[in-house]
């Protein structure tokens, strides 16, 4: 069964820094091409990032918003998906998803709060 | 940059009858393999999105037949063809085929049972 389980979410100030993690299990991690997707309070969804699988290079891609704040890295070692988020604002605010690509899996996510 | 647009944002069916939501993009997204990279995903109330469609038409595992999915260019449709309580939620649809900006969503379509 594949799982996928976020951590790591919690209230920072704007301007700080959190690193989220997502640990993987049910599936080849190495080759999986993996994303970020967030979603703020009753809003919609919205792409963040992704890494791909090792044997297409292991590349990074970001949205626009995040660009330049955000950096995704994976740790094939210990099926594990991170997402080290720096600089952040209040419209970071919302559930942060990871998913996998390919068949898609999403794990129940992790709530980023940013706010003074 | 792409804008994918939904239509209508909120929709309100009986049981047992059919439902339809649009997808338009701003851009065409047949990609540059021939592949056109447009998905269809569900967010029921409370629990994480789940992917219906991949690839316009095809459904993921475990979707219902009910759901389908059509279209081609820069107009998609959604059809449930005979709507179950378990179909309450928001709908999204997702275009993969242009980079950047990357994947992109629709703004959702909420759909509740009248």
């Amino acid at each position: 069964e594949v799982q996928l389980v976020e951590s790591g979410g919690g209230f920072v100030k704007p301007g700080g820094s959190l690193r989220l993690s997502c640990a993987a299990s049910g599936f080849t991690f190495s080759n999986a091409w993996l994303s970020w997707v967030r979603q703020a309070p009753g809003k919609g969804l919205e792409w963040v990032g992704r890494v791909k699988g090792k044997i297409d290079g292991g590349t990074t891609e970001y949205a626009a918003p995040v660009k330049g704040r955000f950096t995704i890295s994976r740790d094939d070692s210990r099926n594990m998906l991170y997402l080290q988020m720096s600089s952040l604002k209040a419209e970071d605010t919302g559930v942060y998803y990871c998913t996998t690509e390919g068949d898609s899996y999403w794990g129940q996510g992790t709530l980023v709060t940013v706010s003074s | 940059d792409v804008v994918m647009t939904q239509s209508p944002l909120s929709l309100s069916v009986t049981l047992g009858q059919p439902a339809s939501i649009s997808c338009r993009s701003s851009h065409s997204l047949v990609y540059s393999d021939g592949n056109t990279y447009f998905y269809w995903f569900q967010q029921r109330p409370g629990q994480s999105p789940r992917r219906l469609i991949y690839k316009v038409s095809n459904r993921d595992s475990g979707v219902p037949d009910r759901f389908s999915g059509s279209g081609s260019g820069t107009d998609f449709t959604l059809k449930i063809s005979r709507v179950e309580a378990e179909d309450v939620g928001v709908y999204y649809c997702m275009q993969g085929s242009h980079w950047p900006p990357g994947y992109t969503f629709g703004q959702g379509t909420k759909l509740e049972i009248k």
